[in-house]
């Protein structure tokens, strides 16, 4: 079973915009990672943030960690075509990942 | 290429049929996991190795699937008796069991098509 919510379930910007999507989960957690999946791809790995850190910055990603309310949230800015992607979250306490359920994101020429 | 790979990247096969799928992990990894996503949906947990032991299997994992690392090096998934519920893309991830935060490296997927 899925323990994340990413909210929205889909998302469409103007290329040059910031996309925000917001992921929520419901157990205590050793770290949370991003991940990004093309159409019918693989998984590539984002930005992994740890569970005592709140911010984090890689390129033009942004995620931050509210681990009181149990919530992430990942900030692309300058958006571009190739952006477009799902876009997952990811949990994981001693070994398994628990991932939610993704936003598509549509990145608009 | 020092990644994660998998092969095939794509089968399809007949209602019944037995598939095979096989998962090589970064050389140095001794843990060893697999996924399934069904489409539309994220990746859900199925089974994980640490060198060549089983240390667990999700209920999703029905008596049709078995799982090996008969070495503790590359890692096998087998499906039984193939239903048109099991087509789905096929993840394997590796990780390395000191890491402090249990990174995983996926590889590329297998996707499954039952007809």
């Amino acid at each position: 079973s899925q323990q994340g919510e990413e909210d929205p379930q889909a998302l469409s910007i103007q290329e040059g915009g910031n996309a925000t999507m917001n992921c929520s989960y419901k157990t205590s957690i050793n770290n949370l990672q991003w991940y990004r999946q093309n159409s019918g791809r693989g998984l590539v790995h984002l930005i992994l943030i740890r569970s005592n850190e709140r911010e984090k910055h890689s390129g033009r990603l942004r995620v931050t960690l509210d681990t009181s309310k149990k919530s992430s949230s990942l900030l692309i800015t300058a958006s571009r075509a190739a952006d477009t992607a799902s876009y997952f979250c990811a949990t994981t306490g001693t070994y398994k990942y628990i991932f939610g359920t993704g936003t598509r994101l549509k990145v608009l020429a | 290429d020092t990644g994660v790979s998998q092969d095939p990247r794509h089968k399809i096969t007949k209602r019944g049929q037995n598939v095979t799928f096989r998962c090589d992990p970064i050389s140095e990894h001794n843990r060893l996991y697999w996924y399934r996503q069904t489409l539309g949906q994220g990746p859900e947990f199925l089974t994980y190795f640490q060198n060549e032991a089983q240390l667990e299997k999700s209920r999703l994992l029905s008596d049709r699937f078995s799982a090996e690392r008969p070495k503790g090096s590359f890692s096998t998934l087998e499906i039984q008796r193939t239903e048109q519920g099991d087509s789905a893309m096929y993840l394997c991830a590796s990780s390395l069991l000191d890491s402090s935060y249990n990174e995983q490296f996926f590889g590329p997927g297998t996707r499954l098509t039952v007809l």
